[in-house]
């Protein structure tokens, strides 16, 4: 399975509403990546897990909490969020320093996450 | 921190014929140099990368060469076609961490 995946594909979600994405890999990659891509723009790192330990988070607002249940699962927990924070979510995956493998980042197709 | 410059922002070429796009970074600590194409509602997609110890490296139509010294890095596609059509990004990576360029929207005209 070379492929990342992630649910759901669209999300529509109230400035008060709590909501969950997530992000899947099987292919034994041991460092997973959230980015936020706004419209006609570069995606922007957010968070970055290596052996499921959160290893960088680029001041990302706490409206934003990630989680590594394990090697293959991640999420970021939404809360509170504000219109502004519409975008498409990307996760990411790639292997870790540690393995002496290639940085190559495998992306999933994204969340579109419209905040109302 | 990496700061990721690429130019041009749009280029419209005609098919078959070249594509150039070129980038510079400034963090010297950047060994990873991957580029992206990103096709509207889709995922980016790696289509080729290049290490601070290589200056150059080819596959088919695509080819990407890095100057360290001037901090320097482009993507160079051949024989465009209409399919190449899509925002092609730059990105400087050093560790985990990847910065990208502003992104290039490329039009091939058939």
């Amino acid at each position: 399975d070379t492929e990342v995946t992630q649910t759901p594909k669209h999300l529509v979600m109230g400035m008060t509403n709590k909501k969950s994405l997530k992000c899947e890999q099987h292919m034994g990659h041991r460092a997973m990546y959230w980015y936020k891509q706004k419209a006609k723009k570069p995606p922007e790192l957010m968070f970055v897990y290596s052996y499921e330990k959160l290893s960088i988070n680029e001041s990302v607002p706490s409206r934003f909490s990630p989680e590594c249940p394990n090697s293959s699962l991640l999420n970021l927990h939404l809360h509170a969020l504000q219109p502004e924070d519409s975008a498409l979510y990307l996760c990411a995956s790639s292997q870790g320093i540690l393995a002496g493998g290639f940085y190559e980042q495998y992306f999933g197709p994204g969340t579109r996450l419209t905040v109302t | 921190g990496e700061n990721v410059e690429q130019h041009p922002s749009t280029l419209s070429v005609q098919e078959g014929d070249s594509a150039v796009i070129k980038c510079t970074y400034s963090d010297s600590a950047s060994n990873y140099f991957p580029w992206y194409k990103q096709e509207l509602g889709k995922r980016p997609q790696l289509i080729i990368d290049i290490r601070s110890n290589v200056g150059e490296k080819k596959d088919q139509r695509i080819a990407v060469t890095l100057n360290k010294t001037a901090k320097h890095f482009s993507l160079h596609i051949t024989e465009t076609q209409p399919e190449d059509s899509a925002v092609y990004f730059c990105a400087a990576s050093e560790s985990f961490k990847t910065i990208f360029g502003a992104g290039t929207r490329l039009f091939v005209k058939a």
